[in-house]
């Protein structure tokens, strides 16, 4: 069955410290990888994604995330926090299944950032 | 705002009862998706539909439906509501059926008492 894994419950941190949050998935296949974002009482909100090319991607208000297919790992990270980025950050993954094209995501349990001012 | 909007925000009802809960997709998507997220589960998927067809089935209940009309704006049906069917429903809407980029309304907290 199709899984992914969030390392972490809860990460607290001091604004401008620097946050990686990893997030690993079961499926051998090709995937698209996802991070959402969800602030409090708000609706899940697209970080950045990965469909293909350079594994390396960069999101939204300063997150990046890097695909290591060897690993089948796609890790969030920021450099520099602010207390602003208090928030759950969800990993998802999307299978593409030979002649699927299905738009189902599978999230992992998300992590719980918060940043201290 | 995502341009999803889901209706009601929040809902409380007594166990065996039934609920509707609503969802308009963003203007012009095709594709709707229905997501639980509760405490103990995560976010689970439930059902998708595009264009009015269903078109993927996921850990949703045999008590619980869904449909989505020629207009595009989508229902869940959640019946003989049981305490642990307490949970935040999110509905979300892509263009298309691969969903490339998906939209999450704010969901619609149900609590089952």
């Amino acid at each position: 069955a199709q899984s992914v894994s969030q390392h972490n419950h809860h990460v607290i941190l001091s604004e401008a410290a620097s946050l990686e949050l990893g997030c690993n998935y079961s499926y051998g296949g090709t995937v698209n990888l996802f991070w959402y974002v969800q602030y409090p009482g708000q609706h899940l909100q697209l970080l950045l994604k990965y469909f293909s090319g350079d594994p390396l991607v960069k999101g939204i208000k300063g997150f990046e995330a890097e695909f290591i297919k060897s690993k089948f790992s796609f890790n969030l990270r920021k450099p520099s926090v602010q207390w602003s980025d208090t928030a759950e950050y969800f990993c998802a993954v999307k299978r593409l299944d030979r002649g699927s094209t299905l738009g189902r995501l599978y999230f992992g349990r998300g992590t719980q950032l918060t940043v201290w001012p | 705002d995502s341009g999803v909007t889901q209706t009601p925000k929040h809902l409380i009802t007594a166990t065996g009862q039934r609920v509707t809960l609503r969802c308009s997709p963003r203007s012009g998507d095709l594709s709707v998706y229905w997501y639980q997220q509760s405490l103990d589960q995560g976010l689970q998927f439930l059902i998708q539909y595009y264009n009015g067809e269903e078109r993927a089935k996921g850990n949703i209940l045999e008590r619980f439906s869904a449909q989505q009309f020629p207009d595009l704006h989508s229902e869940l049906n959640l019946s003989s509501l049981e305490l642990g069917d307490s949970a935040l429903y999110f509905c979300a809407s892509s263009l298309t059926t691969s969903g490339n980029t998906i939209y999450f309304g704010e969901g619609s907290w149900l609590t089952v008492v």
